[in-house]
């Protein structure tokens, strides 16, 4: 199936611990993001690679750092965890340029991995 | 500052209602307008607008654009149980690198009741 996978789904660990949350992508999408959503439902977005390169970053801590290794993959590495960075994040991606039938800039979104820190 | 303000905040209403979602923006350098419906997990895209007045339609939902007001509007007509969801606003725009964002609003939150 093409989709946006994301693992893990949950995810609980202490305070202090550092972790890391997987994406991928097989829709041949050139654009990959991390949003997180707060237990408010509002969607912030974190980081946004266009082809392995970080073109967005909205004033994120540092402690959160995002890898791309290739096109397909975006993973969130996140260090010293407080409790505040409880939420759900998801990742998603689209396709951007010209001459392309995808409508520009319609992202699509990961199942989302839901971090508690106790 | 960019801001997406989406109204009213929650919604209640009877199945077989005809409900109309807001959404209005400031934002420099406005690229599109997107919807999308969250349900448990992840959004779902619903549509995107680019041009005014020139409604767009899915089944018994649709939305329009006025890009002079700065609003679009989200209509679902015949309302049945599985549209209660949170519905999401999000205008794309440059920022100051002419790099793409989004912005998003802080949804609708529609329960339709039997």
């Amino acid at each position: 199936d093409t989709a946006v996978s994301q693992t893990p789904k949950y995810l609980v660990t202490q305070m202090g611990n550092d972790k890391s949350i997987k994406c991928e992508q097989n829709l041949g999408h050139d654009t990959m993001y991390w949003y997180k959503q707060d237990s408010k439902k509002f969607l912030k977005i974190m980081f946004s690679y266009n082809n392995k390169e970080l073109i967005i970053n909205e004033t994120v801590p540092n402690r959160f750092s995002p890898k791309s290794p290739d096109k397909a993959h975006l993973n969130l590495h996140i260090n010293s965890l407080e409790l505040g960075d409880s939420a759900v994040y998801f990742c998603a991606s689209s396709l951007t340029g010209q001459g392309r039938r995808t409508s520009y800039n319609e992202q699509f979104f990961g199942p989302g991995t839901r971090l508690t820190v106790l | 500052e960019d801001k997406v303000v989406q109204s009213p905040l929650s919604l209640v209403v009877h199945e077989g209602d005809t409900v109309t979602l807001n959404c209005s923006y400031e934002v420099t350098n406005f690229r599109s307008l997107l919807w999308y419906k969250q349900e448990k997990k992840a959004p779902t895209f619903l549509f995107m607008l680019t041009s005014s007045g020139i409604e767009k339609k899915s089944g018994r939902l649709s939305s329009i654009l006025d890009k002079k007001e700065l609003f679009s509007i989200l209509n679902i007509t015949a309302t049945q149980t599985g549209d209660s969801a949170v519905y999401l606003c999000a205008v794309e725009a440059r920022n100051a690198g002419n790099n793409r964002k989004l912005i998003w609003g802080l949804g609708t939150s529609l329960a339709v009741n039997p």
